[in-house]
């Protein structure tokens, strides 16, 4: 069955330090991937997505992620985090078959200390 | 261009009564999705609707229903609401239908049943 695993509830950086979060997924075919992230009483943005290509996608806000079929992995990376990147990320698989419906994990609460 | 517009914001039920929500999607969106969030079980798809019909549903009982509009604004529907029915409950809109389909998301339906 398909599934999305993020290993770490929460991660707590400083301002200005680096961040990589998580995400390994499971899944038979290609996989099409994606990052969202979420904000307090908000909805979710997609911050990035992978269908095929070069491995390593650029995002919104200063974000990428690189995938790694040999780990099943899709990693969200940022070089330096500010204050308003605290929030909730989700990473998110998308099945193939014709139709829409994402698989989410479990998401990561990011804390950003000043 | 107006984002995914989702009402109310929220709802405060009681058990056993039924409640309607609503979704308009992005101008020119066909693909109407819906999710529930919770703490415990986190995000989970419900369903989706396309041309006005349901392509996907996930593991829902038959009490979560759906449908969609010509224009393509869509409504859910949850009938003898569970106090276990407490959720934000989260519309996506894409263009078309299918895996690689980036979504994006309204703010959502806060529902709490009393």
């Amino acid at each position: 069955a398909q599934s999305v695993t993020q290993p770490d509830i929460h991660i707590t950086v400083s301002e200005g330090a680096s961040l990589e979060l998580r995400c390994n997924y499971s899944y038979g075919a290609t996989p099409y991937l994606f990052w969202y992230v979420q904000s307090p009483g908000q909805g979710l943005q997609l911050l990035l997505k992978y269908f095929s290509g070069d491995t390593l996608v650029q995002g919104i806000k200063g974000f990428e992620a690189e995938f790694k079929r040999s780990q099943s992995s899709f990693n969200l990376r940022k070089p330096s985090v500010h204050w308003s990147d605290a929030a909730e990320y989700f990473c998110a698989v998308g099945l193939s078959g014709g139709y829409n419906k994402l698989i989410f994990g479990a998401g990561t609460r990011l804390a950003v200390h000043p | 261009k107006a984002g995914v517009t989702q009402t109310p914001r929220y709802l405060i039920k009681t058990r056993g009564q039924q409640v309607t929500l609503s979704c308009s999607p992005i101008s020119g969106h066909r693909s109407v999705s819906w999710y529930q969030q919770t703490p415990g079980q986190g995000l989970q798809f419900l369903f989706e609707y396309f041309s006005e019909t349901q392509r996907n549903k996930g593991n829902f009982p038959g009490r979560f229903s759906g449908r969609q509009f010509s224009n393509s604004r869509s409504e859910m529907n949850v009938s003898t609401l569970e106090l276990g029915d407490s959720a934000l409950y989260l519309c996506a809109s894409s263009p078309s239908t299918g895996a690689g389909q980036p979504q994006h998301f309204g703010d959502g339906t806060r529902l709490s049943i009393l």
